[in-house]
């Protein structure tokens, strides 16, 4: 069966620090991989997608970037942490076959307070 | 890009009947997803509907979709306290078929 793992599941970092978000999948290969990020009364916001090694979609401009140095790990870095970066960081995977049934299996996420 | 429009809270008495409603922008929708996010956790899928469907039942579950109106609403049936959580609405447009999610409804259900 497949399993999705994140880590650190919370952090704690000063504003202006480097920021580093690790996303795993296991039992599937060529997955599409996202990151969403989960701030207060404001939903769930796409940052990220892949659909390959090294293949890379940005949702949304900001000081975050995302990269897939595996077939299934998918990692969430800053190099500079901004106060509006605190959140519940959310990664996901589905299918990789261009369905378009396309159901999502979420990480259990990281909780990230910028101080 | 598409809009997805919530209420963001719902109160029930447990044993009652849940309508959580959801509006959205894109026509071109195909599969409209609700997702169930437990409180400090990720999210899992509830339930879908494709969008050539008016209606779709899952045991307590069930979706009614508009598409004249771009409406879709979750009811669920014989709301029990395990219910308490966070429903996402969901639609996924063509293209890259990556749905969209609502700013969520907690559903707070008391005895």
């Amino acid at each position: 069966s497949q399993t999705i793992h994140q880590w650190p599941a919370t952090l704690v970092q000063p504003v202006g620090s480097p920021l580093s978000l690790e996303c795993t999948v296991e039992g599937t290969s060529n997955p599409n991989l996202y990151w969403y990020r989960q701030a207060a009364g404001r939903g769930l916001q796409l940052l990220f997608y892949s659909v390959g090694i090294g293949q890379i979609s940005s949702e949304v401009p900001q000081n975050l970037s995302a990269s897939r140095p595996q077939d299934r790990q998918f990692i969430l870095s800053s190099k500079k942490l901004l106060l509006s970066d605190s959140g519940f960081y959310l990664c996901a995977w589905s299918v990789g076959r261009g369905s378009s049934y396309n159901e999502q299996f979420f990480g259990p996420g990281t909780r990230l307070t910028v101080l | 890009g598409e809009d997805v429009e919530q209420s963001l809270f719902l109160s029930v008495r447990e044993g009652d009947s849940s309508v959580i409603n959801c509006t959205y922008t894109d026509s071109s929708s195909t599969y409209l997803y609700w997702y169930k996010q437990e409180p400090g956790a990720g999210l899992q899928l509830l339930t879908y509907i494709f969008s050539n469907m008016d209606m779709k039942q899952d045991q307590r579950l069930t979706v009614l979709l508009n598409k004249k109106d771009k409406h879709l609403s979750l009811r669920i049936a014989d709301t029990q306290t395990g219910d308490s959580a966070i429903y996402f609405c969901a639609p996924a447009s063509g293209g890259s078929y990556i749905p969209t999610f609502g700013r969520g409804t907690s559903l707070i259900v008391h005895p």
